[in-house]
């Protein structure tokens, strides 16, 4: 299965945008890039997901690469709400069921 | 709309005991996973049911562990007996459609925080 990589954690002030980034080097052509997140004391949060363009809607901003081995999930201004956890997945018609790594923990300072 | 429900939230049983978890999905939703975080690890699948029918249960730990959907609705996931090992958080999520959509998006609930003694 095509895996991502993404930084262990990050920091922000709230009201700064915040850029989450996520390495997928072996992303396969139809592999979709799917963003959750994880707030203290719930379940994972479906964020945003994209294939090839950039994709924008009320939560974020999803950046993909051109070559499609990166992508970049974007708060354009952090709150204290959104502190939490992070997960970048790659969906594919092989292996369909998400799968969560570590993620990104996102610390946002007031 | 009513979202994923799971209960109980919280569970304290003894080793050896028994506990069932429900999971309830939106209406609708003919998909059904399983996952649970263990302390200080990730989050990991455990099973994936459609309908009523298990499509991939690979995730399953052992055999103290058995899930079902009745009618393909509502869904428990017994532990039978309970080790040490099966605490930690047990998520419920669901989705629109059959299993094989790459773009669906999965709801998930509050999940069950299950601690055995």
């Amino acid at each position: 299965d095509a895996k991502t990589t993404q930084p262990n954690s990050m920091e922000s002030n709230e009201e700064e945008p915040v850029h989450l980034p996520c390495n997928h080097s072996t992303i396969s052509g139809t592999d979709y890039i799917h963003w959750y997140r994880q707030l203290p004391s719930q379940g994972p949060e479906y964020v945003i997901h994209g294939l090839t363009s950039n994709v924008n809607n009320r939560m974020a901003s999803l950046a993909i690469a051109e070559d499609r081995k990166s992508s970049t999930l974007i708060l354009h201004r952090a709150t204290l709400r959104d502190a939490a956890v992070y997960y970048c997945i790659l969906r594919s018609g092989g292996s369909y069921i998400p799968t969560f790594g570590r993620g990104t923990s996102l610390i946002v300072h007031p | 709309e009513a979202g994923v429900t799971q209960f109980p939230s919280h569970s304290v049983i003894e080793k050896g005991q028994t506990v069932t978890l429900r999971c309830d999905p939106i209406s609708g939703h003919d998909n059904l996973y399983w996952y649970r975080r263990v302390m200080g690890k990730e989050i990991k699948f455990l099973l994936h049911f459609v309908k009523e029918s298990k499509q991939d249960e690979s995730g399953m730990p052992n055999n103290r562990f058995l899930a079902e959907r009745t009618g393909g609705t509502y869904s428990t996931l017994k532990v039978q007996p309970a080790e040490l090992e099966d605490s930690g958080v047990y998520f419920c999520a669901s989705s629109q459609g059959w299993g094989r959509g790459t773009n669906e998006k999965l709801f998930f609930g509050s999940g069950t925080q299950l601690s055995v003694l």
